[in-house]
C-alpha cells in the first residue's frame, strides 16, 4: 500500500494558463475524490468518481474545471483559464466502499497551485 | 452558518497535557464523523472513523460522538511535540460521499 500519489506536487503558473494535476490513488479502491483547501480552511469538495463514473460535483467545480478517471484508476484535474482565486491546495483522496464495506476518506499530499 | 463549525486555535498546551479538540455540526443527518491530522505542506492523515454515536479509542486518541448535541470531540492523552499539527473534523452523511470539513484547530505541543 504506496498510498494516493499526486502529481505535481507544486505547480506554479501564469494567470490564464491551463494547468493539469494527475492522482494515483490506493491499489484497489474504487472511489476516487478532489478537494481543494485554501489556507486556513478545511478541504472543500470538488468532486467524486466511482470506477470510471463521475457521480457527483460540487458548484465550486465551474465550467474552467474538468475531471476524469478513463480507466477507472488514476485521474486528472483540469483547470482552464487559470485565476488568482484558483491558487489553493488541491486534494486527491481514495476509499473502497461496496455494498458490505464503507471505509473512509484517505488523503494524498495534495498539488499546491500558485497563480502568479 | 458553516455545516460544521470548529474554534480555529491555536491551542497550545505543555507537552504530557490532555487535549481536548470538538467541532458542532448543524444537520442530523450525518452520520459519519472523521478526525484527520494534518502537518504543514502535508496532505489529512485519518486519525478516527465512527458511524453513529458513541466512543472510539485508539491508542493516545479517544473520538467520542454526540448526536443529541450535534457535538463531536477529539482526546489525545499524554500529548507529545510530534502531535503538534492542525486537526480537521469531518462528517458526511448516508445519501452522499463527500466530507464537509471543519476549518481545523491548529494544536501547539510545548516540550
Amino acid at each position: 500500500d504506496t498510498g494516493v500519489s499526486q502529481d505535481p506536487r507544486h505547480k506554479i503558473t501564469k494567470r490564464g494558463q491551463n494547468v493539469t494535476f494527475r492522482c494515483d490513488p490506493i491499489s484497489e479502491h474504487n472511489r476516487l475524490y478532489w478537494y481543494r483547501q485554501t489556507l486556513g480552511q478545511g478541504p472543500e469538495f470538488l468532486t467524486y468518481f466511482q470506477n470510471e463514473a463521475q457521480l457527483e460535483k460540487s458548484r465550486l467545480l465551474s465550467d474552467r474545471f474538468s475531471a476524469e478517471r478513463p480507466k477507472g484508476s488514476f485521474s486528472t484535474l483540469e483547470i482552464q483559464r487559470t485565476e488568482q482565486g484558483d491558487s489553493a491546495m488541491y486534494l486527491c483522496a481514495s476509499s473502497f466502499n461496496g455494498e458490505l464495506s464503507n471505509q473512509p476518506q484517505h488523503f494524498g499530499d495534495g498539488t499546491r497551485l500558485s497563480i502568479l | 452558518q458553516k455545516e460544521v463549525e470548529q474554534d480555529p486555535g491555536p491551542l497550545s498546551v505543555p507537552e504530557g497535557a490532555i487535549v481536548s479538540l470538538n467541532c458542532t455540526y448543524s444537520n442530523s443527518a450525518f452520520q459519519y464523523f472523521m478526525w484527520y491530522r494534518q502537518y504543514s505542506r502535508k496532505g489529512p492523515e485519518l486519525l478516527m472513523y465512527t458511524y453513529s454515536s458513541g466512543n472510539k479509542e485508539d491508542g493516545r486518541f479517544t473520538a467520542q460522538v454526540d448526536k443529541s448535541s450535534k457535538y463531536i470531540s477529539l482526546f489525545i492523552r499524554d500529548s507529545q511535540p510530534s502531535d503538534s499539527a492542525t486537526y480537521l473534523c469531518a462528517v458526511r452523511g448516508d445519501s452522499s460521499y463527500k466530507l464537509i470539513f471543519g476549518s481545523g484547530t491548529r494544536l501547539l505541543v510545548r516540550p
